[in-house]
C-alpha cells in the first residue's frame, strides 16, 4: 500500500496569512493526488484533484503543485472559514490511501 | 444539484450486520464510479471501498474485507454497502463518494458497533 505522510500535523496562522501543507507518497503516484477540506461535523469537501486542479466552484485562493512523491496545497490570504482539516489522498492505486491530516488553527 | 444522501446507520451489536444505501441524484448515476469511506470518532478517514460504473470491478481495504459487500443498482440511482461481523472498530461516520476524484461526498451516515 502506498503511505501518504502529511505536514505539519498542526499549524496555527493568522487571518490573512499564507500557508502551505506538504504531502509525500512513498512511492511515485504521478499527479493522481487530490486535496480535501473538512470542518467540524461534516463532510470533506473536494478542493483539487490530479495535484492541480481546482474542483468547481473552489476559489483561486487554493493551489495544488506537485508530482511523482512530493505535492504541496497552498493557501493564500486566510479567512476565518478556511480554519480546518485538510487531508490529501492519492488515488493512484488501490486502496486509496489518506494522508492523516492537518488541522489548520488560528493563532 | 449533484447529491448523495446516506442512509442505515445505527447502533448494532459485535457480530450484528448493517445495511447502508446511498442515494444519488442530479447527475447519470451509471456513468460513474462510487467509493465508500469511513471516519472513526476523532479519526481521520479510511477508504473502504469502490464499485465500478457498471458494477464489474469491486476492491476493498484488507480490513473490510470478508465481511462487507458493496453493491448498486443503477436503476434505482443507488449504493449499498452490506456490513457482516461487524465489530467496535467498524464505529465510524460512513461516506459515499462519487468518482475517483471524489468530487462530491454525501452527509454520512453514522454506524456505532457496541454492546
Amino acid at each position: 500500500d502506498i503511505q501518504m505522510t502529511q505536514s505539519p500535523s498542526s499549524l496555527s496562522a493568522s487571518v490573512g496569512d499564507r500557508v502551505t501543507i506538504t504531502c509525500r507518497a512513498s512511492q511515485g503516484i504521478s499527479n493522481y493526488l487530490a486535496w480535501f477540506q473538512q470542518k467540524p461535523g461534516k463532510a470533506p469537501k473536494s478542493l483539487i484533484y490530479a495535484a492541480s486542479s481546482l474542483q468547481s466552484g473552489v476559489p483561486s485562493k487554493f493551489s495544488g503543485s506537485g508530482s511523482g512523491t512530493d505535492f504541496t496545497l497552498t493557501i493564500s490570504s486566510l479567512q476565518p472559514e478556511d480554519f480546518a482539516t485538510y487531508y490529501c489522498q492519492q488515488y493512484n492505486s488501490y486502496p486509496h490511501t489518506f494522508g492523516q491530516g492537518t488541522k489548520l488553527e488560528i493563532k | 444539484e449533484v447529491q448523495l444522501v446516506e442512509s442505515g446507520g445505527g447502533l448494532v451489536q459485535p457480530g450484528g450486520s448493517l445495511r447502508l444505501s446511498c442515494a444519488a441524484s442530479g447527475f447519470t448515476f451509471s456513468s460513474y464510479e462510487m467509493n465508500w469511506v469511513r471516519q472513526a470518532p476523532g479519526k481521520g478517514l479510511e477508504w473502504v471501498s469502490y464499485i465500478s460504473s457498471s458494477g464489474s470491478t469491486i476492491y476493498y481495504a484488507d480490513s473490510v474485507k470478508g465481511r462487507f459487500t458493496i453493491s448498486r443498482d443503477n436503476a434505482k440511482n443507488s449504493l449499498y454497502l452490506q456490513m457482516n461481523s461487524l465489530r467496535a472498530e467498524d464505529t465510524a461516520v460512513y461516506y459515499c463518494a462519487r468518482d475517483v476524484s471524489y468530487d462530491t461526498w454525501g452527509q454520512g451516515t453514522m454506524v456505532t458497533v457496541s454492546s
